[in-house]
């Protein structure tokens, strides 16, 4: 059974260019969710989504942006890029839970951006 | 919203046991995650608690106090490997991390 998978494994990108990360979910996982983390600090949520919208967004700008197939698929879209946005890129998935929140969340390897 | 209290960094000896502790506010409470994060790596799931009481697994446990928004993991028998990060999370959506505890385990 694979578990997250999330391309590439690192990027080098100069400021001003666009990007865009990919994720796969665990299998039978319906949600996504994705989170930058700089060095040192906790993740911090970007947004989720489900059954392919935008469901909870988190304190990030609008360059942030993403998709979800309906395959379950997801991509994370960040244009402009800010020297900032050089972080580790995780992605997540996991059952919708209901109200309740999200059962456990596994993540995938993440992708490491680096902005020059 | 959410508020995630941790100690930012901790140091054990080998062999030894150690509590990280973690207080949290949140709006409606669902349960709490525990994860384990090394240098470099994604987070692992470790444990979720949603009942007052002691969770054990292993030679990790997660105790949790729902009037006191209280939580801590405890790690027994340390080894050098269970050096990382360790992440509580509220369960919710969406699920906010704090900023972690290092662990450090030396010999």
């Amino acid at each position: 059974d694979a578990g997250v998978t999330q391309s590439p494994t690192h990027l080098i990108k100069t400021r001003g260019q666009q990007v865009t990360l990919r994720c796969s979910p665990k299998s039978g996982h319906d949600t996504v969710s994705w989170y930058q983390q700089a060095l040192g600090q906790g993740p911090q949520f970007i947004f989720q989504y489900y059954e392919e919208e935008e469901r909870q967004r988190g304190n990030f700008p609008d360059r942030f942006s993403g998709h979800q197939f309906p395959n379950y698929s997801s991509e994370l879209n960040v244009n402009a890029l800010l020297l900032g946005d050089s972080a580790l890129y995780l992605c997540a998935s996991s059952l919708a839970g209901g109200a309740g929140g999200p059962h456990e969340q596994y993540f995938g390897p993440g992708t490491r951006l680096t902005v020059t | 919203g959410q508020n995630i209290d941790q100690p930012t960094e901790m140091t054990a000896t080998e062999g030894a046991i150690v509590q990280i502790n973690c207080t949290y506010q949140t709006s409606g409470f669902n349960g709490l995650f525990w994860y384990q994060q090394h240098a470099g790596e994604a987070p692992t799931f470790l444990s979720y608690n949603v009942l007052d009481g002691l969770e054990e697994k292993g030679r990790f446990s997660s105790f949790l106090s729902r009037s006191k928004g209280y939580s801590y993991l405890l790690l027994k028998e340390l080894q050098m490997k269970d050096s990382a990060s360790y992440l509580c999370a509220p369960r919710n959506t969406p699920l906010v991390f704090g900023k972690g505890t290092r662990l450090s385990v030396i010999a």
